[in-house]
């Protein structure tokens, strides 16, 4: 199936841990992106790259480290997890840039921190 | 930055009745895109729509850049359609930056 695809789908794990969640794209976009959201279901973006190259790094704190290895890959690292990480967080990728094109989310991760 | 208000925040029908939801952008709409999150979490595309009106089975949207908001209408719904339902724009930046609305919760009942 052509799709966004990000795993695991759940993370629960302890402050002061450090997580990884990986996402794979299969249509050929161009950018991918991370999107946080809170548990009023507000989405923000934290991050966008486009063809391995960051363009969005939106004041997110530097516990969080993107890492694109190609264009149809973006994975994010958070260290040090914070009971305020919990939320859920959507890969999602565009053909080229996501304010000119439609943006497609992955199923999400929903991390909880305890 | 743009601001993006959605209305209604809630919105409960019976199945068949039809809905019009609404998106009011405090500065000038380029690029819109409509959203549903199905009860399950999953985000879909409904619509990208820079202008104009967009067709798809029974859900339509129409954007009036000019006047800065945009409608999503639901003809006959079906309790599959409920869920919450977003409206996103660039607002001017680009690589993806859409701000999104808070969001209408809408519930479809048998």
């Amino acid at each position: 199936d052509t799709a966004v695809s990000q795993t695991p789908k759940y993370l629960v794990t302890q402050m002061g841990n450090d997580k990884s969640i990986k996402c794979e794209q299969n249509l050929g976009h161009d950018t991918m992106y991370w999107y946080k959201q809170d548990s009023k279901k507000f989405l923000k973006i934290m991050f966008s790259y486009n063809n391995k190259e960051l363009i969005i790094n939106e004041t997110v704190p530097n516990r969080f480290s993107p890492k694109s290895p190609d264009k149809a890959h973006l994975n994010l690292h958070i260290n040090s997890l914070e009971l305020g990480d919990s939320a859920v967080y959507f890969c999602a990728s565009s053909p080229w840039d996501g304010a000119n094109s439609p943006l497609h989310f992955g199923n999400g991760t929903r991390l909880t921190v305890t | 930055g743009i601001q993006v208000e959605q209305s209604p925040p809630d919105l409960i029908l019976q199945e068949g009745a039809n809905s019009t939801l609404r998106c009011n952008f405090s500065d000038s709409v380029n690029n819109l895109q409509w959203f549903h999150q199905n009860p399950w979490g999953q985000l879909i595309n409904l619509f990208y729509i820079p202008s104009g009106t967009k067709q798809n089975g029974r859900l339509s949207a129409t954007t009036v850049a000019t006047e800065r908001y945009s409608l999503l209408y639901i003809s006959s719904s079906q309790t599959t359609d409920s869920g919450v339902y977003f409206c996103a724009s660039p607002g001017g930046t680009s690589y993806g930056k859409l701000t999104f609305g808070q969001g209408t919760i809408l519930t479809v009942h048998p």
